[in-house]
């Protein structure tokens, strides 16, 4: 059982240039998160998904864009990359609102911009 | 934006030790989480507490609830090199409404 996986691991990227990472989960779970985590700042939530074909905007959505074209799949887009985007990105998943239930993370993404 | 402070933000103890970890904050949660998460990976919940004053074991972890429900401790007895890792509380005030703390960097040296 896979759980979440997340693709790729680690990216480096220059300033400007666009990527997108791409979350996938195995569990048939409804919601669905993207995060970044900073030292000393903890997991902000960038945006997240209620259901297929939904999105919402989360703490952080600024210089982001997601889209949940299938139940099983999360894509977390960056059009013009920044320095301030160098972050480690998870990806989770869970079963009902995440305030009343497990969320279950992926190993994350390591993203440096240059 | 609400902050969840956790003390101390880091902590290095000998194998054998007790510890405990702090997670405070001035907002009243509907519940609240902690995760354990090691190197390289995502956090994994440990446990959720939803009651003010509750108390919950999971082997030698102990969880704590404070009575008002804006704060929790995470005490650990006898500290295992296992038991390494970055704790991170996280508190719900409502739908969707999940904030992580700070976390704590925990070392135990065998």
């Amino acid at each position: 059982n896979a759980g979440v996986t997340q693709t790729p691991k680690f990216r480096v990227l220059k300033t400007g240039q666009s990527m997108t990472l791409l979350c996938a989960q195995d569990m048939n779970h409804e919601y669905m998160y993207w995060y970044r985590q900073d030292p000393g700042m903890g997991l902000r939530l960038i945006h997240y998904s209620v259901g297929e074909g939904t999105t919402a905007k989360g703490e952080v959505p600024d210089g982001y864009n997601v889209s949940r074209l299938k139940k099983q799949n999360f894509l977390l887009g960056l059009e013009s990359a920044a320095p301030s985007q160098t972050s480690v990105y998870f990806c989770a998943s869970s079963t009902r609102d995440r305030g009343s239930t497990e969320a279950f993370f992926g190993q994350g993404t390591r993203l440096t911009v240059v | 934006t609400q902050l969840l402070e956790q003390s101390p933000q880091f902590l290095s103890i000998q194998e054998g030790e007790n510890l405990t970890v702090y997670c405070n904050s001035s907002s009243v949660f509907s519940s609240l989480q902690w995760y354990r998460q090691e190197p390289g990976e995502g956090p994994v919940l440990l446990v959720t507490v939803v009651t003010g004053g509750e108390v919950k074991k999971l082997k030698r972890l102990t969880f704590q609830f404070g009575d008002a429900r804006k704060d929790s401790s995470l005490h650990i007895t006898a500290a295992q090199p296992g038991d390494t890792g970055l704790y991170l509380c996280a508190g719900a005030t409502g739908y969707q409404k999940v904030t992580f703390g700070t976390g704590t960097k925990l070392q135990v040296i065998p």
